[in-house]
């Protein structure tokens, strides 16, 4: 998992509230990324960012948001008009996400369950 | 559009066998690909990748991974399994500049005593 931290590991969420899942790294990446992954399905990209006060919507991006205020940081704000929210939540980030040769680290995920 | 198949959603092997990993990969010009681990209720471990030269790649915990261009694969394979290697595994690839990692569908690993 590197040093890339995630809170919470779990995370209760009633319908209708937004929740934020963070996302912290400290290994001077320029790009984060944000996944989704369900039971038995690959990883699918909500956000990434490859720079600070930037960031491009993924496969799955609608009713989530994102903010990429500092380099270290990139907020994941799951909001009420996401119909499914229910799944594990992915963090990862790359040194210069526009290189195809980037290796991305993953952080240990955030596990968000709609009650 | 890329695209990668796992295409065993799982592989059984006793400890000491060989195992095989399968995945086949479609994609633009040029392709970059990469093995994960995960485990249970954890984030993916990166295990190794395939940039350019060499067919046959090491990585991390003794894997290694063979290229294939010819049938567009890249199959990830131990030489002598252990009870420990039990995880989900995923193959991503990415082909051009700005194309973002197009993960496959993983496949969990068996591996028991």
């Amino acid at each position: 998992d590197g040093g890339i931290t995630q809170s919470p590991k779990y995370l209760f969420r009633k319908e209708g509230q937004n929740v934020t899942l963070s996302c912290e790294q400290n290994l001077n990446h320029d790009a984060m990324y944000w996944y989704r992954q369900d039971p038995g399905q690959g990883l699918r990209l909500i956000y990434y960012s490859q720079i600070v006060n930037d960031f491009q919507k993924g496969d799955i991006a609608e009713g989530y948001s994102v903010s990429r205020e500092k380099k270290e940081s990139f907020p994941l704000t799951v909001t009420s008009a996401q119909k499914n929210p229910t799944a594990f939540y992915l963090c990862a980030s790359s040194m210069k996400g526009i290189d195809s040769t980037d290796t991305q680290y993953f952080g240990p995920g955030t596990r968000l369950t709609v009650l | 559009a890329q695209s990668v198949a796992q295409p065993e959603d799982q592989v059984n092997v006793a400890e000491g066998n060989p195992l095989t990993v399968k995945c086949t990969y479609s994609v633009s010009g040029n392709p970059y690909l990469f093995w994960y681990v995960q485990y249970p209720n954890r984030g993916l471990q990166f295990l190794l990748k395939y940039i350019t030269g060499d067919n046959l790649v090491k990585g991390s915990y003794g894997f290694e991974a063979e290229f294939n261009k010819s049938q567009t694969s890249f199959h990830l394979k131990k030489p002598s399994a252990l009870v420990s290697d039990s995880a989900l595994y995923f193959c991503a690839v990415r082909g051009n500049a700005g194309n973002m990692l197009t993960f496959g569908g993983g496949t969990r690993l068996m591996v028991k005593p």
